[in-house]
C-alpha cells in the first residue's frame, strides 16, 4: 500500500525563523518518486522538487532544502528564514516509477506571520 | 513556458445536473490526469488515461464519472448527475512521457 503521512497540520511561525515540514511515506516500491508541491491561497499546485529512491542526496534551492532519508522513510522540507510569502498548504506526494498516479499526504499548512 | 490550461475556473451546478470539465494539455503531452481536492483536504487522484483509454482509476472514479479526449486536445472529465459532496476543485494534469506531472490551476465545482 502506498501512504504520505504529514503529522502537522498547521505550523505558525514569525518570519525569518525556519520551519521544517515532516512527511514520512510508506511504500512496497523498490523504485518511486517523491514531490513536494505548494498550494498558496490562490489554490494551484506549484511544483518544488521532484526526488528519485536512488539519489539520497539533500538539495537546496534558495531558502528551501530537502532532507530524504529512505532508512526512515522520511522527506522533509525546510524553508529557511521564512517569508509571508511563504504561508501556503505544503503537500507532499509519492509516486511510483511510472508516474501513473500521485498520493499526496494531507497537507501541512504554513502561516508565516510579518 | 507552457502551461496546462483549465475551464471554466469556477463552475456552479444544482444537484442532478451533468457537467464537463475541461483542460488544454501542453503540446506534445501523452499522459493525462484528474485528481480532486474536497476543500480543506488532500488532494485525490481519480483516473489517469494514455493512448484514448484509461489506464488506471481509483474508488472515487465510479460510473458517475467519465473521461474523453474527444478532439485531440481537449481533455474533458464529465460528471453525470452531480451530488452535493461532488463539490470540490477539481485539477487536470499532463504528462510528456511519463516523467513528471504538470498540473493546471484547478477548476472549483460547487454543486447546490
Amino acid at each position: 500500500a502506498q501512504k504520505v503521512t504529514q503529522a502537522q497540520t498547521e505550523i505558525s511561525v514569525v518570519e525569518k525563523e525556519d520551519v521544517t515540514l515532516d512527511c514520512v511515506y510508506e511504500t512496497r516500491d523498490t523504485t518511486y518518486y517523491l514531490f513536494w508541491y505548494k498550494q498558496p491561497p490562490s489554490g494551484e499546485l506549484v511544483f518544488l522538487i521532484r526526488r528519485n529512491s536512488f539519489d539520497e542526496q539533500n538539495e537546496i534551492s534558495g531558502r528551501y532544502s530537502w532532507n530524504f532519508q529512505k532508512s526512515t522513510s522520511s522527506f522533509n522540507f525546510t524553508i529557511t528564514a521564512s517569508q509571508v510569502v511563504d504561508s501556503a498548504v505544503y503537500f507532499c506526494a509519492l509516486s511510483p516509477i511510472n508516474f501513473n498516479k500521485f498520493y499526496f499526504g494531507s497537507g501541512t499548512k504554513l502561516n508565516v506571520k510579518p | 513556458e507552457p502551461e496546462v490550461t483549465q475551464t471554466p475556473s469556477h463552475q456552479v451546478t444544482q444537484m442532478g445536473q451533468e457537467v464537463i470539465l475541461r483542460c488544454v494539455p501542453i503540446s506534445n503531452h501523452l499522459y493525462f490526469y484528474w485528481y480532486r481536492q474536497i476543500l480543506g483536504q488532500k488532494v485525490e487522484f481519480l483516473v489517469s488515461f494514455y493512448n484514448n483509454e484509461i489506464s488506471e482509476k481509483s474508488e472515487i472514479f465510479d460510473d458517475q464519472f467519465s473521461v474523453e479526449r474527444p478532439d485531440g486536445s481537449n481533455f474533458t472529465l464529465k460528471i453525470r448527475s452531480t451530488k452535493l459532496e461532488d463539490s470540490a476543485m477539481y485539477f487536470c494534469a499532463t504528462d510528456p512521457s511519463s516523467y513528471e506531472q504538470y498540473f493546471g490551476p484547478g477548476t472549483r465545482l460547487t454543486v447546490t
